[in-house]
């Protein structure tokens, strides 16, 4: 079975530029997840998508980040502009079904470099 | 905005038990328990989750407090490879992630 996919797998800008972060899940999840995840930190829930339909994004920093699930099945996250404490790993994962009984999978990551 | 309480960070010797705490006295009845951790430069892995009873598999097993006020998860035979972030989540739409506690085990 594949994994959840995601691309690049580093990526460096300068702050003010735009960057997008492309994510496939599993085949038939219907939930999907962004995180950022910060050094040291753990990862934090940015938005969460029931097929193609938002869940939560009320940790999104709505005036510069955005998030699209079309078709309910590949997924970007697109930051627009960019700032330096934007550095961090952006993280995908998706599980069959939101709530209590569902394991999520997660990608590898994409790190983000803001200089 | 995970609910959860857990030790920064817990140390072990190879092949011994470790036992991993976790607070969540605010739970609701429908939340799950759930484990995950993160190795070095990898995503989250999911270990184990429970409601009520105690629960085991290959990886772990987990015990839950009779109130459900808290539950521990326990590694039988730490070994090198177990070193990593585990995170200790309540349940019950988003997956919710703290801070965790950090393991490192001693060879």
């Amino acid at each position: 079975e594949a994994g959840v996919a995601q691309s690049p797998r580093y990526k460096i800008i300068e702050k003010r530029q735009s960057v997008a972060f492309w994510c496939n899940p599993i085949s038939g999840h219907a939930t999907l997840y962004w995180y950022q995840q910060i050094l040291g930190q753990g990862p934090k829930l940015l938005i969460q998508f029931q097929n193609n339909g938002v869940v939560d994004d009320s940790q999104l920093p709505k005036d510069r980040f955005s998030a699209e699930r079309l078709k309910g099945v590949d997924s970007t996250l697109k930051i627009q502009p960019a700032k330096l404490e934007d550095s961090a790993v952006y993280l995908c994962a998706s599980s069959l079904k939101a709530g209590e009984n569902t394991e999520a999978f997660f990608g590898q990551g994409t790190r983000l470099t803001v200089v | 905005d995970a609910k959860t309480t857990q030790p920064n960070s817990m140390e072990s010797n190879e092949e011994e038990p470790v036992h991993l705490p976790c607070n969540h006295s605010t739970i609701s009845g429908t939340d799950y328990i759930h484990w995950y951790r993160q190795l070095p430069s990898q995503g989250p892995e999911y270990v184990i989750h429970g409601l009520t009873s105690n629960v085991n598999n290959r990886m772990a097993s987990l015990a839950i407090a009779e109130d459900r006020k808290s539950s521990t998860l326990i590694l039988h035979r730490a070994t090198l490879r177990d070193a990593a972030v585990y995170y200790c989540i309540r349940l019950n739409y988003k997956l919710s992630f703290g801070a965790g506690t950090t393991v490192t085990v001693r060879a």
